[in-house]
């Protein structure tokens, strides 16, 4: 069965210090990684990962995907009180096409 | 046009109701979803419809109902259901890309918070 894996689970820093989140995953014919930030509604949309596109930058916000060793990194650098959020991960396999499979997710909470 | 919306906003039901979510979108996605997600948890897949066909129902009890009308329209129809059922309801959508390289990119819709009492 497809496996995602988030950690931390949970983490607080100070405003301007960078985050660093991990996704690690075991799925059937990988076919994309999705990075989601999730605060009191539905989750935002924030990177596609896939074979062909394995780094990602917005902003502040970063990812890459290291296929070999099937984990994804998202980066939050000079972090703000507006990042405070849960961050979400994806994985679709194309075995299944549209089964998304979520990781539990990261807490991450910015202090002024 | 790059929303999803979801009607309504918020439901309050009885055990005994029959009530029914709302989804819509203009982006020209051919592939729409429903997830479930409880408080402090992540979304659970619970239906795929792929070009108006339902492609993937992840073992939802029948009180759960899907309908895809048309392309840009996705329901869910409730019935009978129970109070453990109480969570907020996302409807998303993305592109049907066939190429497995591409991958799809997903857009959630603000979702409706349903109680059940």
């Amino acid at each position: 069965e497809d496996k995602v894996v988030q950690s931390p689970l949970s983490l607080v820093v100070h405003e301007g210090d960078t985050v660093t989140l991990n996704c690690s995953y075991e799925v059937t014919n990988f076919r994309s990684l999705l990075w989601y930030k999730q605060e009191k509604k539905a989750p935002t949309f924030l990177f596609m990962l896939t074979s062909s596109g394995i780094e990602k930058k917005s902003g502040r916000l970063s990812s890459i995907l290291d296929k070999k060793e099937l984990f994804s990194i998202l980066n939050i650098t000079a972090t703000q009180t507006g990042d405070s959020a849960v961050y979400l991960c994806a994985v679709e396999g194309s075995q299944t096409w549209g089964k998304f499979q979520f990781g539990a997710g990261t807490q991450v909470v910015v202090t002024p | 046009d790059t929303e999803v919306t979801q009607t309504p906003k918020h439901l309050v039901m009885g055990m005994t109701n029959k009530k029914s979510l709302k989804c819509e979108q203009h982006m020209g996605h051919r592939a729409m979803y429903w997830y479930k997600q409880k408080a402090k948890k992540p979304p659970e897949l619970m239906f795929v419809y792929s070009y108006e066909k339902l492609s993937i129902n992840e073992s939802v009890p029948s009180r759960f109902s899907p309908e895809c009308p048309n392309s840009s329209l996705l329901n869910l129809h409730l019935h009978a259901l129970q109070p453990e059922d109480s969570a907020l309801y996302l409807c998303a959508s993305s592109q049907v890309v066939g190429a497995r390289d591409l991958g799809n990119e997903q857009f959630f819709g603000p979702g409706t918070r349903l109680t059940v009492l």
